[in-house]
């Protein structure tokens, strides 16, 4: 059975500031996505990883996937307070059926 | 732009109520996905479907079913309510592109189900 577990779940850090979400999968895959929700919003697609070593960049944020360690990471550069929500990585175990991680909520603090 | 619409953002209900959640998605996806999100669970898939009239149970199908009549539309049912399934419901969409490549799940507002 696919396991996905996020760390940290909680992230408060200050503006300005360098930080990394990881994510970790229990059985083989690749694809991993991540995704951002707001408060009451619904999910946003930030990053689809297809391959090992993929390596995504968005503005602050670079993701990327190593799938021999079954790890993908979420960096955040030089953090700004409009980056502050819940970020969550899933991942595809077959024909789009995705195993979401809990979720890293992250507050980003003036 | 992908919309994916569902028909209530706030929905409260009785226990043993049989309940419809609607979606609907315009940009002619072939998948359709039910999830539900709870605190510290994250997404978890309810059901999905791959084409009109197919169904598929995800990983926690027990009390739901779902109907698939038109390509576009995806609705999820709860045949008896109960308040166990108080929870915030989302459905995505997603095109499967003619080489294979998946593309990401397009996810519509949700809607807050509240059983009493």
């Amino acid at each position: 059975e696919l396991k996905v577990e996020q760390n940290p779940l909680f992230l408060s850090m200050q503006e300005g500031k360098n930080y990394t979400i990881y994510c970790n999968y229990s059985t083989t895959s690749d694809r991993l996505y991540w995704y951002r929700q707001d408060p009451g919003k619904s999910l946003e697609s930030l990053f689809v990883l297809l391959s090992n070593g993929a390596v995504k960049q968005e503005g602050r944020l670079m993701a990327s996937l190593d799938t021999k360690a079954r790890l993908s990471t979420l960096h955040i550069t030089a953090a700004v307070h409009d980056l502050s929500a819940t970020y969550f990585c899933a991942v595809d175990k077959g024909a789009q059926k995705l195993v979401f991680g809990q979720g890293t909520r992250l507050t980003i603090n003036p | 732009d992908v919309k994916v619409t569902q028909s209530s953002r706030y929905l409260v209900k009785r226990t043993g109520e049989k309940v419809f959640l609607e979606c609907v998605q315009d940009m002619d996806h072939e998948n359709m996905f039910w999830y539900r999100q709870d605190p510290g669970l994250g997404l978890r898939l309810i059901y999905f479907s791959y084409d009109v009239k197919m169904k598929e149970k995800g990983d926690i199908p027990e009390g739901y079913s779902v109907s698939r009549e038109k390509k576009e539309r995806f609705s999820l049912i709860l045949e008896s309510a109960s308040t166990n399934q108080t929870s915030m419901y989302l459905c995505a969409s997603a095109f499967t592109g003619w080489t294979g490549a998946y593309n990401e799940q397009f996810f519509g507002p949700g809607t807050r189900l509240t059983v009493l």
